[in-house]
Parts: structure tokens; C-alpha cells; sequence
């Protein structure tokens, strides 16, 4: 029984490619995340949305579309990939904090490789 | 802003020999820190939280974590590796932003274990 799953797991695909990555948790958490983990095994966030609503959007090109249609849902677009795109990304979701204090860990899903060729 | 940093990229240890990953935070409010843990082709899994309660925290497969403000550290140990800990080990503090947090990585720890 799944948390947070993610699909597809593998991705390959040209360069100028529009492509999605979906991601769906059933932990009935708001918060909800994408995390890009690069070839040095770097993670750093791209966007987290709470109740579909956008909080966080750490200055990705605006070629990545997140779209979140209900608070279980976080989908990724990506429009005329590039190479540099290629990573992984994760998709997570977390509880609320106590206030907002972040004391709440987030839960990840198992990734989607993206390789752009 | 908060952020972390783990020495040594890669570690190895000997079945059986104690495991010590490092991290340091920096951090101009009390933080919450986390280690997580990824195996290979995996998503990352939490091992421990520290969030204020105390100080030593204990964590899922034999892990625990002290967090030391006068050294601004929060190490991850175990006493006896086993081949099941190889892993990349990750370091986090939540970031907080206003009514937002965000997890803030450090570089990750590459454990091998020997047999």
C-alpha cells in the first residue's frame, strides 16, 4: 500500500520533449512537494504546494509546470526538456507542523529518472 | 537561512565496526534536523528526527543521533554496521520560510561497509 508513488519510474526521452511525471499520496497529508536530486546526488527543492495552493517555487525555469488538481495530486510538467534536466525527481508529502514550525518530516516517493537524450 | 553540511563524502567501516556519519547545521533559530537514508535506485527514507523533545534521538535500524548546540552538530552513529546499512545517508534541517518549511540537504554520505 503505496504512500506517495510516482509514475512513470523510468523516463527517456529527446530533447524539445514535453513530458509529465505524476505523483499521488494517500497519507492524507496538505503539503506536497518536488525535490530534482542531480548526478552528484545533490537534492534540492523546485515547489511545494499545501491544498493545491502554491507555496514554494525555488526559481525553476518556467518550463516545469507543477499542477496540483486536488490535495492528493501533484503532477509535474516539463516542456522542451533539455539536457540538463536529466535527474531524478521526487515527489513528497507532509503533515502539518505544530504552528509553523517545521517539525514534521516528509515522506518521499520512490523517484522518476529522467534521462533527456 | 539554514543549511547543513556533511563531512566526508564517502565512509567505509568494517561489519561489525561502530558507523559515524557527520553533520553540522547552521541555523539562527532553535532547527529541526533529520537524517535520511537512500538505497540504491530507492527514495529516501527518514531514520531520525530532532525536534526539540531530546537531545539523543533514536531512529529505525539501530541509528541514533545527538544533537550537540555548542558544536552546532548532529551526528548519525551506529554502533555495529551491518552490509544492509550501505547506503547514501543525507543530512536535513527544515528550512523555515514564513508559513512554509522546506527540507534543506546537505551533499549526502556515501557509507560502505566491508565485510
Amino acid at each position: 500500500d503505496t504512500a506517495v508513488s510516482q509514475t512513470p519510474k523510468y523516463l527517456v526521452t529527446q530533447m524539445g520533449n514535453d513530458k509529465s511525471i505524476k505523483c499521488e499520496q494517500n497519507l492524507g497529508h496538505d503539503t506536497m512537494y518536488w525535490y530534482k536530486q542531480d548526478s552528484k546526488k545533490f537534492l534540492k527543492i523546485m515547489f511545494s504546494y499545501n491544498n493545491k495552493e502554491l507555496i514554494i517555487n525555488e526559481t525553476v525555469p518556467n518550463r516545469f509546470s507543477p499542477k496540483s488538481p486536488d490535495k492528493a495530486h501533484l503532477n509535474l510538467h516539463i516542456n522542451s526538456l533539455e539536457l540538463g534536466d536529466s535527474a531524478v525527481y521526487f515527489c513528497a508529502s507532509s503533515p502539518p507542523g505544530r504552528g509553523v514550525l517545521g517539525d514534521t518530516e516528509a515522506f518521499f516517493g520512490q523517484g522518476t529518472r529522467l534521462t533527456v537524450v | 537561512a539554514q543549511s547543513v553540511t556533511q563531512l566526508g563524502s564517502h565512509v567505509s567501516v568494517s561489519e561489525g565496526a561502530l558507523v559515524l556519519l557527520r553533520c553540522n547545521y547552521s541555523s539562527s533559530v532553535p532547527p529541526y534536523l533529520f537524517w535520511y537514508v537512500q538505497y540504491p535506485n530507492q527514495g529516501l527514507q527518514l531514520l531520525l528526527k530532532y525536534t526539540s523533545a531530546a537531545t539523543l534521538v533514536k531512529g529505525i535500524n539501530g541509528f541514533e543521533a545527538e544533537f550537540k548546540k555548542s558544536e552546532t552538530s548532529f551526528h548519525l552513529t551506529k554502533p555495529s554496521a551491518h552490509m544492509s546499512d550501505a547506503a547514501e545517508y543525507f543530512c536535513a534541517v527544515n528550512s523555515l520560510g514564513g508559513a512554509t518549511n522546506k527540507l534543506i540537504f546537505g551533499t549526502g554520505t556515501l557509507l560502505a561497509v566491508q565485510p
